[in-house]
């Protein structure tokens, strides 16, 4: 069965420029997390949908950060204006459900603002 | 607020070493946990998980052990090769969330 799919895989954008990231999960699977992993630390729980609604969005940075998940399927994960600290890798996964099965990561995005 | 705790950042062995990687957590309510490897650039795969009911769980070289009551677990790898260099992470699910550790950097040299 074909991955998570993410892109784009490199993204160097200026402080206060927006940019987007987008993911495809497995086929089927209906829940979606977007991680984000900072250099030397492990990935942190940004947001996670069941199909199209939002479960948990408490870590989400939402004076900057949004994410949205079109008809359960495809989601994009925008930051607009980019600060300097949220040069990370931003990881995809996606699970059948919200048990551990499943849990398959995509290679992630990796963000540099300067 | 659950913590999880990953002890070294980072070791080095010579190739055929057998090895432990140490992560521990604040909260016990756990669901289950899981340990992951991530190779540069790469996206995180799944090595063990361990349901909270369980002790221990083998795949191969590898054995990871669950202790709930000290809020432990170990990743076992045995007679190391230089192809298990990467990162190693633990996660514990907890609400339908993982959360991390930092990470073990792990180099096996030849």
């Amino acid at each position: 069965e074909a991955g998570v799919a993410q892109s784009p895989r490199y993204k160097i954008i200026e402080k206060r420029q927006s940019v987007a990231f987008w993911c495809n999960p497995i086929s089927g699977h209906a829940t979606l997390y977007w991680y984000q992993q900072i250099l030397g630390q492990g990935p942190k729980l940004l947001i996670q949908f069941q199909n199209n609604g939002v479960v948990d969005d408490s870590q989400l940075p939402k004076d900057r950060f949004s994410a949205e998940r079109l008809k359960g399927v495809d989601s994009t994960l925008k930051i607009q204006p980019a600060k300097l600290e949220d040069s990370a890798v931003y990881l995809c996964a996606s699970t059948l459900d919200t048990g551990p099965r499943g849990y398959t990561f995509g290679s992630g995005t990796r963000l540099t603002v300067v | 607020k659950q913590e999880v705790t990953q002890i070294p950042a980072a070791l080095s062995v010579p190739e055929g070493e057998n090895l432990v990687l140490n992560c521990s957590f604040t909260d016990s309510a756990i669901y289950n946990l899981q340990w992951f490897r991530q190779d540069p650039g790469k996206g995180l795969t799944s090595l063990l998980l361990i349901q909270s009911s369980q002790r221990e769980q083998t795949s191969g070289r590898l054995n990871a052990s669950l202790d709930k009551s000290s809020g432990r677990s170990t990743l076992y790898i045995a007679a190391s090769q230089p192809g298990d260099s990467a990162t190693y992470l633990c996660a514990v699910h907890q609400g339908g969330k993982l959360i991390f550790g930092q990470g073990t950097e792990l180099s096996v040299k030849p």
